[in-house]
């Protein structure tokens, strides 16, 4: 079963850092890519970043270039998002999802349950 | 940058009827780039259609995508009770990103 975990949200004030971590299990990570999307309370799906499945091509949402840095560790069976400079608007859900193709920017066909990041002071 | 624009934001239908979702597109757009999900309340997205027309693993097929160009659709035949949720569409498969459109929430009547 295909499963995708995200940990590492939590509160922190605005200009802080955090670390976000995605844990794959159910296929093999390094034949696909891998999405960042989030969601504000009470709002819409946005998307943040995408990366492709051997981290060849990575692609970022205005909002947040500059500030969010998107890795991954196919042996270690896991993606990041980096998050530097966090404003209040940062403030959401974030999902991490399985592209359904290598490359980046593909639909995304898995979902994890999310994990909340709070910018507030 | 692409704007997908849904409407209805709402629909209010009984269980049963036919639902139609619009996702316009602000230019046009390949049929293999547009795809649909469902969203509950505390719940991830889940892919219901990609390519416009194929539906995902495990999607009932009362579930069908249609349209081309800058107007797209998603058609629920017959209502089920685990149907009344939030639907995106969703523009991907080229730089500069992926975009989603604002979504629409089908509610019971």
């Amino acid at each position: 079963e295909v499963q995708l975990v995200e940990s590492g949200g939590g509160l922190v004030k605005p200009g802080g850092s955090l670390r976000l971590s995605c844990a794959a299990s159910g296929f093999t990570l390094s034949s696909y890519s891998v999405n960042w999307v989030r969601q504000a309370p009470g709002k819409g799906l946005e998307w943040v970043s995408s990366i492709s499945s051997t981290s060849t091509y990575i692609y970022y949402a205005d909002s947040v270039k500059g500030r969010f840095t998107i890795s991954r560790d196919n042996a270690q069976g896991s993606v990041f998002l980096q998050m530097n400079s966090l404003r209040a608007e940062d403030t959401a859900v974030y999902y991490c999802a399985r592209g359904r193709e290598w490359f980046a920017l593909s639909c995304f066909d898995s979902w994890g349950k999310g994990t909340l990041v709070t910018v507030s002071s | 940058e692409i704007v997908l624009t849904q409407s209805p934001g709402t629909l209010s239908l009984s269980p049963g009827e036919r639902a139609t979702f619009s996702c316009r597109a602000s230019q046009s757009i390949s049929s293999t780039s547009l795809a649909w999900y469902q969203q509950k309340p505390g719940q991830a997205p889940r892919l219901l259609i990609y390519a416009a027309f194929s539906r995902a693993t495990g999607v009932p097929d009362r579930f069908s995508g249609g349209g081309s160009g800058t107007d797209f659709t998603l058609t629920i035949s017959s209502l089920e009770p685990e149907d009344f949720a939030v639907y995106y569409c969703q523009q991907y498969g080229s730089a500069p990103g992926v975009f989603f459109g604002g979504g629409t929430k089908v509610e019971v009547k």
